[in-house]
């Protein structure tokens, strides 16, 4: 069975203060893919990014970047320099070897940038 | 840029009623899906589609739930008898070529 864990339930932090989300993942398969989504007060779901079991290089986009440990089985996502845009609940997912198959997600972390 | 889209945004109805929510996914997407979210709660799945047919789904999606590709750009999930319980933003998403799943907007069921 496939289980994703977000511990932090909510976060606030100051605008331009860093923050970390942190996403611990479970599952049997060696082939599996982690996924990030914002979903913000609109409700939507926001696909921010992908990463596959065989690639851990960590990736940076802009303010956003992400931490891959396959030893910790931990897939973090740090936000630079936060803004108030940036205030939203953050899902951290995770997909079989198929790749097509089902998200799993986390319950969400709640992020609030405090202006 | 292409977009998955849902409709109705908002759906209320009695108890017992059917609905149908509808979803149009990405065009040359071959995978769709169906998940709910119960507000404030973690999204779940509830099934997946691929090549006309159904190839997973969950414990929730039971007989009262089905799904249907009607024609070549539509893809709906009905509601046969609704429960209170049922009331919950439902999102349609489909998937692209380096498996990430795009998410419609939602529709969100409210069940009186």
């Amino acid at each position: 069975a496939q289980k994703v864990t977000q511990a932090q339930t909510e976060i606030s932090v100051v605008e331009k203060e860093d923050v970390t989300l942190d996403c611990v993942y479970e599952t049997r398969d060696t082939t599996y893919y982690l996924f990030w989504y914002k979903q913000p007060p609109s409700g939507e779901l926001v696909f921010l990014i992908r990463r596959n079991s065989f690639d851990e290089q960590n990736e940076i986009s802009g303010r956003y970047s992400w931490n891959f440990q396959k030893s910790t089985s931990s897939f973090n996502f740090t936000i630079t320099a936060s803004q108030v845009v940036d205030s939203a609940v953050y899902f951290c997912a995770l997909s079989g070897r198929f790749g097509n198959e089902k998200l799993t997600f986390g319950t969400g972390t709640r992020l609030t940038i405090i202006p | 840029e292409p977009e998955v889209t849902q409709t109705p945004s908002h759906q209320v109805t009695q108890m017992g009623q059917e609905v149908i929510l509808r979803c149009v996914p990405i065009s040359n997407h071959l995978y769709f899906y169906w998940y709910r979210q119960i507000l404030g709660q973690k999204v779940e799945f509830l099934v997946s589609f691929y090549n006309n047919e159904i190839s997973e789904k969950s414990e929730i999606f039971d007989d009262q739930f089905s799904v249907e590709r009607p024609d070549g750009s539509n893809f709906t999930l009905k509601i046969r008898s609704t429960k209170l319980e049922d009331s919950a933003m439902y999102f349609c998403a489909s998937r692209g070529e380096i498996n990430e799943q795009f998410f419609g907007p939602g529709t969100r069921l409210t069940v009186l």
